[in-house]
């Protein structure tokens, strides 16, 4: 059965460094992963999909990367800004299965 | 993309009652998920409803309890039954489109209180 996790489950910054959030999965039998963003009291917003044949995919200030044989996907934040504060969560498109999530601060 | 239009956004029960919940999509799609959220938490997929054929539901969710309706490639309802407080969560609707757009898209979720 997939199982997915996400590494750290909450991190504080402050406003300028750059980040990495880590998604692992336990199958790589993946078709597709995909990132969200959720902020408090509000739905989901999608971030970036990244297709199974893909290695990474980027919008603007975002990077996010996929390595199926090791199991692991990583969401980079450049230049994080107060506005990024939200839960992070990523989704495998095999049993539609989200990890935790990673709960961002970013400190002006 | 998908547009997704759930009703309603938000609702206050009484324990022992059922709440229907539903999830209008804009465009025709294969794949629709019903999601569980509880305070804090991530999301829990409750179960996949193709139509077509009987909703899938993942371990721990039973029909009985959360039935689910898919007349046609762009609608869905979830009913949860007999209410307690401990259902107290916000249930979200998702679908899955295909091809070139292979992506989950939500609607912004029902935010039940039981009482």
């Amino acid at each position: 059965k997939q199982e997915v996790t996400q590494i750290p489950a909450a991190l504080s910054v402050p406003e300028g460094e750059n980040l990495v959030l880590n998604c692992s999965f336990t199958d790589s039998a993946i078709y597709n992963l995909q990132w969200f963003r959720q902020d408090p009291g509000k739905g989901l917003t999608s971030l970036l999909l990244i297709q199974s044949s893909q290695r990474e995919q980027t919008s603007g200030r975002l990077n996010a990367s996929l390595d199926k044989s090791s199991g692991r996907s990583t969401l980079y934040i450049a230049a994080s800004q107060p506005g990024d504060s939200a839960t992070y969560l990523c989704a495998v498109h095999q049993n539609f299965v989200f990890g935790p999530g990673t709960r961002l601060s970013v400190l002006p | 993309s998908a547009v997704i239009s759930q009703k309603p956004s938000r609702d206050i029960c009484q324990r022992g009652t059922s709440l229907t919940i539903q999830c209008q999509v804009d465009s025709q799609v294969t794949m629709m998920f019903w999601y569980r959220q509880q305070p804090g938490q991530s999301l829990t997929l409750i179960a996949t409803a193709n139509q077509g054929s009987e909703a899938t539901y993942e371990s721990g969710f039973v029909i009985d309890k959360f039935p689910i309706s898919r007349p046609n490639l762009t609608f869905s309802t979830l009913t949860v039954s007999n209410m307690s407080p401990e259902d107290s969560s916000i249930y979200l609707c998702s679908v899955y489109t295909g091809g070139a757009d292979e992506k989950l898209f939500f609607g912004s979720g029902t935010q039940l209180s039981v009482l």
